[in-house]
């Protein structure tokens, strides 16, 4: 069965210092794996996704997430955080065996970034 | 329009009654899925339509639940009899491509239910 994993509910970190946050996951064929964002009172909004190729996946409003196949991870990161980004994300994932159409969610990482 | 729009955007309904939440999609989009989303949790799947076609309903967490797409287009939740457990945010989101091709998907801003 698939599944995915956020750690930490909450990330705290420091305007202009570098931001992760956490995802694991557990597939039993390859991984489709995506970050979503949701604003207070707004829609989840795409930020990014891994289906093939290069490990390093880039995406909107300058995030980015690194697909590690032998950690099953796929850590969203940003270089240099802004207050803006403060929201909750969440990490997703669909396994491309058989025809398996669900994505399922991690139950999301509050991010502040505090100025 | 030029997102997922969805209706009501609140909803207080007393235990038992029936509800109908409407999702209108990004025109031209082929996939449709309903969404539940309890509070501190991720979205959990309830129900997908490729065009009319609705394709998965797995997630449905009991009978009372009915969703449909009849034109391919807007789609409509109805929840009957509505429960206290039943409160959450529901979730519309809408994909260009069919379900075999991992798009992404665009969410409408959700219709917060509350049982009373």
């Amino acid at each position: 069965a698939q599944s995915v994993a956020q750690p930490e509910d909450q990330v705290n970190v420091a305007e202009g210092n570098p931001l992760t946050v956490k995802c694991t996951y557990s597939v039993s064929g390859n991984p489709y794996l995506f970050w979503y964002v949701q604003y207070p009172n707004r829609g989840l909004q795409f930020l990014l996704k891994y289906i093939t190729g290069d490990n390093l996946v880039k995406g909107s409003y300058g995030f980015e997430a690194e697909f590690n196949k032998s950690q099953t991870s796929f850590h969203l990161k940003k270089p240099s955080a802004l207050v803006s980004d403060s929201a909750l994300y969440f990490c997703a994932v669909r396994d491309d065996a058989g025809n398996n159409r669900k994505l399922i969610w991690g139950l999301g990482t509050s991010l502040a970034v505090n100025p | 329009g030029a997102g997922v729009s969805q209706s009501p955007r609140y909803k207080v309904a007393k235990r038992g009654q029936d509800v109908a939440l409407r999702c209108d999609p990004i025109s031209g989009h082929v996939s449709l899925f309903w969404y539940q989303q309890a509070l501190g949790q991720g979205p959990e799947f309830l129900t997908y339509f490729q065009n009319e076609a609705q394709l998965d309903k797995s997630g449905l967490p009991s009978d009372r639940f009915f969703a449909e797409r009849p034109e391919g287009s807007v789609s409509t939740l109805k929840i009957q009899r509505t429960q206290q457990e039943d409160s959450a945010v529901y979730l519309c989101a809408s994909s260009l491509a069919g379900y075999l091709v991992a798009g992404e998907l665009f969410f409408g801003e959700g219709s917060r239910l509350t049982v009373l």
